[in-house]
Formats: structure tokens, sequence, C-alpha cells
């Protein structure tokens, strides 16, 4: 079955830059999406289709995608930054969902 | 606003069977597909299962075919998951989710709080 990779964490410092990133033979003919899950809540989409921002999340967050990887971006990280983020994309037929392992961000 | 509550979730015996349901409301229910996504505890995110707007495509992760079965009622603005043979790995917090579906792309833009599933004797 088709996957996407994910590093289990990344920690960085307040006012920092955050990088994450999403590696995935079908991601040059598949779009990658990200989200943002804190703990006890659902998940939030903050990245979908590589680059596009949903209304209400913050400028602060970007994705771009070379290749086989992609990235969400995080500039100047705040404590509220910290979560687990899941990069999301279809197989190579289009059909399924796949989600990476999922992020842990720890702002330190 | 859009909002989607799941409800059904509860404990139930190895080899039993639970009906989830999703209540949606606040956009054109039968304009969108929707789908069912899962977290064990203290895991990660995995998609479930999709239904099409019209009912007539459905897809499920390997793990669930033939034990699980996703429908919809339009009418009634909502999204069901009948989930028979349970096992304790499907013990999970399980999501609604509103599906943005094409033939380029498939992601989830709204979320619903979840329900919580728990399989064991």
């Amino acid at each position: 079955s088709y996957e996407v990779t994910q590093p289990p964490s990344v920690s960085v410092s307040p006012g920092q830059t955050a990088r994450i990133t999403c590696s995935g033979d079908a991601l040059p003919k598949q779009y990658a999406h990200w989200y943002q899950q804190k703990p006890g809540q659902a998940p939030v989409l903050v990245i979908y289709k590589d680059s596009e921002r949903p209304s209400g999340i913050p400028e602060r967050f970007s994705g771009s995608g070379s290749g086989t990887t992609v990235t969400l971006t995080i500039s100047g990280v705040q404590a509220e930054d910290e979560a687990d983020y899941y990069c999301q994309s279809a197989d190579s037929s289009g059909t399924y969902h796949v989600f990476g392992g999922g992020t842990k961000l720890t702002v330190l | 606003e859009v909002q989607l509550v799941e409800s059904g979730g509860g404990l139930v015996q190895p080899g039993g069977s639970l009906r989830l349901s999703c209540a949606a409301s606040g956009f054109t229910f039968s304009s969108y597909w929707m789908s069912w996504v899962r977290q064990a505890p203290g895991k990660g995110l995995e998609w479930v299962a999709n239904i099409k707007q019209d009912g007539s495509e459905k897809y499920y992760v390997d793990s669930v075919k033939g034990r699980f079965t996703i429908s919809r009622d339009n009418a009634k603005n909502s999204v069901y998951l009948q989930m028979n043979s349970l096992r304790a790995e499907d013990t999970a917090m399980y999501y609604c989710a509103r599906d943005q579906s094409s033939l380029l792309y498939r992601y989830f833009d709204n979320w619903g709080q979840g329900t919580l599933v728990t399989v064991s004797s």
C-alpha cells in the first residue's frame, strides 16, 4: 500500500522557522495537504493543494513542493503552534486518502 | 457555519457491531463527498472510508473491507458507518469529515469532534 513519510519530531525555538517534510512517490502527481492537531482536539486543515491556506489560518503557515517531497513551513513559530502535524495525500490512482505518521512540533 | 456531529460510539465486545452517525449542517450536504477518519489512542490519523455525493461510489481502507459499510441519507444530512466483526485494533476516535475530492486532489476541510469506539471484553 502507498505511504507518505514524515519525521517523527521537529523542535524549534520561538520566533524561528520550522520546516516539516513529507515524502511520497505519488506526490509529483497528487496534491499534498497539512493538518494541525492539538491534544484532545480534532484536526484542523492548515494547508491544502500543496500551498493554499484556508481562511483563518495565519500567514506564517505556508506550503511548498518539489518532486517527491513537500514541506510545511511555519515562520516565526509561536508557542501556540506546538502540535502534531499530519501530511495527507492520495495514492497514485487518486482513489484512496493516505496520511503520514505525523510530526510532533515542539516549541522550545 | 459548517458543523459535523458524530454519535454512536461506545464500548463493544470483540466480534460485535456498532453504527456511527454523523449529522451535518451549515452546507449543502448532498454536494460533497464525506469520509470517516479514525485515530487509535496515542497514534496517528487513518482514513477509513468515503462516499460520493449520491452514494454511488464508496471506498475503504484495506483493514476494514468486508466489515465496515459507509452509507448516507441526503434527506437527513447524515452519513453513517456500520461496523461489524469489530476487533481490538478498531479501538479509536472516529471522526466524520467533509471530503473535498476531485480527480487531482482529496482532502478534508471540516471535521467533527469525534466519537470514541472501544472494543474490549
